[in-house]
């Protein structure tokens, strides 16, 4: 079985750019999330999705940063425009309905570096 | 709200032992979690402990002592595939908090 996927791999643009980012979670997993994570740092939540519904994006900057999922499978993070203190990985992670929450799947993440 | 410790580094020898201890402050939590993330790659779930005590899988164990509100991870026959960063996390209210992570080095 597929884990989750995620493209691009890795991103360079330019500050001010707007840049975006696909994932598409393991089959079957209702819940969908996006992490943020800096170097030498543990991953930081921007947002859930159960299904379709963002049920947790008190951490997402909304002022530049929005996602969507919108059939409840595959999401899209993007950042417009993006900022020299974007550059991090972004990572998505899926889990199954019912399953408690210890076990999240990750991707392998994308690698943005703004300049 | 809500904070993790854990040290930045720890070495190791090969064929050792080597414990990673997470402590905590937060108010209420459904369980510690661990996470294994080699550079470059995507964290990967290890162990749980929704309850006090000692969980083993492997040559990976992890203990929960609320009281205390500390935890740890023990890796034992240490490899040199066991190279890598190790997050504690915290499972509340329907999301994971991580810590910064502790990057195991281990010596052949």
């Amino acid at each position: 079985e597929a884990g989750v996927v995620q493209s691009p791999r890795y991103k360079i643009i330019e500050k001010k750019q707007p840049v975006a980012f696909w994932c598409n979670p393991i089959s079957g997993h209702n819940t969908l999330y996006w992490y943020r994570q800096n170097l030498g740092q543990g991953p930081e939540l921007l947002i859930r999705y159960e299904n379709e519904e963002a049920v947790d994006d008190s951490q997402l900057p909304k002022d530049r940063f929005s996602a969507e999922r919108l059939k409840g499978v595959d999401s899209t993070l993007k950042i417009q425009p993006a900022e020299l203190g974007d550059s991090a990985v972004y990572l998505c992670a899926s889990s199954f309905p019912g399953q408690t929450q210890e076990t999240q799947y990750f991707g392998p993440g994308t690698r943005l570096l703004v300049l | 709200g809500q904070s993790l410790e854990q040290p930045s580094e720890v070495t190791a020898v090969e064929g050792a032992i080597v414990q990673i201890n997470c402590t905590y402050q937060t108010s209420g939590f459904y369980g510690l979690s661990w996470y294994q993330q080699h550079d470059g790659g995507a964290p990967t779930f290890l162990s749980y402990n929704a309850l006090d005590g000692l969980e083993e899988t492997g040559r990976f164990s992890s203990f929960l002592s609320r009281s205390d509100s500390y935890g740890y991870l023990l890796l034992q026959e240490l490899q040199m595939k066991d190279s890598a960063s190790y997050f504690c996390a915290l499972n509340r209210d329907d999301k994971i908090i991580f810590g910064k992570g502790t990057r195991l080095h281990i010596l052949p």
